[in-house]
């Protein structure tokens, strides 16, 4: 297996424009996390999807943010418009209950 | 989720046993014990979890006291590919299936040549 797949790996933009980050999950995984890591928050969850429902998203900082999973093997998370403060990895976990979670490698983000 | 208290860091010698601590003296009785490390750069890698026994795998050990207010991970013989923060994470399972991870400091173990 993959493992989870995240895309771009890094991603260098502006402020102000809208940042598109991709995680395909491992196949048959039915939970699906978003994660975001800072040096000063740590590794905080921000939302995760069960069978492709947002089950929880509570940990999502602002109205900027927005997550979907169009279908099992794909999901995004999207910032618009972007801000410097939203530099940071994040990454996409999956899991199928009741078994670890898998994370990916991250994308870092940084926003000029 | 009961909160969970680590050294800031640790070091340990190539070849010899690590042993990481981790207090959670609030934990509830369907609390499982979660361990996950990070090594620079990449995502957090899970390693082992635990309810009340003692649990083994391929990568560590779990030692978890007989009130479960503590537990031991041990990397048997450490490598220096073992440095890495390592974090321990009480959850109770099956909240509606989920693992909803709430990561604390961590541990910053170096395994030094």
């Amino acid at each position: 297996d993959a493992g989870v797949i995240q895309s771009p790996r890094h991603e260098v933009t502006e402020m102000g424009q809208e940042v598109t980050l991709r995680c395909k999950p491992i196949s048959g995984h039915d939970y699906l996390f978003w994660y975001r890591q800072t040096m000063m928050r740590g590794l905080e969850l921000l939302i995760y999807f069960n069978n492709n429902v947002p089950i929880d998203d509570s940990g999502m900082p602002e109205d900027r943010f927005s997550a979907k999973m169009p279908n099992a093997s794909f999901s995004t998370l999207k910032i618009q418009p972007s801000e410097p403060r939203d530099s940071a990895v994040y990454f996409c976990a999956s899991s199928h209950s009741p078994t670890p979670q898998y994370f990916g490698p991250g994308t870092r983000l940084t926003v000029l | 989720d009961a909160k969970t208290t680590q050294p800031t860091s640790m070091d340990c010698a190539e070849g010899r046993a690590a042993n990481l601590p981790c207090n959670h003296s609030t934990i509830s009785g369907n609390e499982y014990v979660y361990w996950y490390r990070q090594i620079h750069s990449q995502g957090p890698q899970y390693i082992i979890h635990g309810l009340k026994n003692n649990e083994t795998n391929e990568m560590a050990s779990l030692i978890i006291t007989e009130d479960r207010k503590s537990s031991t991970l041990i990397l048997p013989h450490a490598t220096l590919r073992d440095t890495a923060v390592y974090y321990c994470i009480v959850r109770a399972d099956l909240i509606q299936g989920a693992q909803k991870l709430v990561f604390g400091q961590g541990t910053r173990l170096t395994i030094n040549p």
